[in-house]
């Protein structure tokens, strides 16, 4: 059974940093896509990263390009996030997600973790 | 630019047929998509991924209710036999050269 558990989510004042984990188990973990997710307080799922089953590649959404970054250790199954100069806009529920495909492009997401919270205030 | 329009909301009767639409933006109407569930306090779930043929493939245990066509740029996703457990947000994806794109999601309420 494909299992994603993200953790490190938490209360971080405006201009901090968070770092994010995934610890994926029940698949080839270096086989696949990866990717973060986000959903705001009432609002809709929002695309923030992927990085290739090697780690080779890595994109980023505009609202967190050169803020963020995404990685992964393939000895340890597990994806993180890296989030810095944090506001209020990046205040939401973080998911984690896995590709559909080994070893191709990432495409869409067919696995989902249940997230982690992350919350900007002073 | 790749973007996705869905309707906020919708709803149908207990035990009824829904269909949900996805448009694909001006150039992108051979795109596939897939199809996501989100139940409230839930996380997502993936329930398929759906051609511009209509051929559809779905996720683990995703029951025959839920079904996916096309036509042009619309992607469809009918549920049939509608559960009260079937009310939740339902998200188009798709995903382009370098670029992973959401509908903005509709809420769908079984009546």
């Amino acid at each position: 059974e494909v299992q994603l558990v993200e953790s490190g989510g938490g209360l971080v004042q405006p201009g901090g940093s968070l770092r994010l984990s995934c610890a994926a188990s029940g698949f080839t973990f270096s086989s696949y896509a990866m990717y973060w997710v986000r959903q705001a307080p009432g609002k809709g799922l929002e695309y923030v990263s992927v990085i290739s089953s090697n780690g080779g590649s890595t994109y980023y959404a505009n609202s967190v390009k050169g803020r963020f970054t995404i990685s992964r250790d393939n000895s340890k199954n597990t994806l993180y996030l890296q989030m810095g100069s944090l506001g209020a806009e990046d205040m939401a529920v973080y998911y984690c997600a896995r590709d559909s495909s080994e070893y191709s492009s990432p495409s869409y997401f067919e696995y989902w973790g249940q997230g982690t919270l992350v919350t900007v205030s002073s | 630019q790749l973007v996705l329009t869905q309707s906020p909301s919708a709803s149908a009767s207990l035990g009824a047929s829904a269909k949900l639409t996805c448009t694909l933006s001006s150039g992108h109407s051979s795109y596939a998509i897939a199809w996501h569930q989100q139940q409230p306090e839930k996380g997502p779930r993936y329930l398929m991924r759906l051609n511009s043929d209509g051929s559809h493939s779905k996720g683990d245990g995703i029951p025959d209710r839920f079904s996916g066509s096309s036509s042009g740029a619309e992607r469809y996703l009918t549920i049939s036999s509608l559960q009260s457990d079937d009310e939740a947000d339902y998200y188009c994806q798709t995903w382009g050269s370098d670029s992973w794109v959401f509908g903005g999601g509709t809420k769908l309420t079984v009546l």
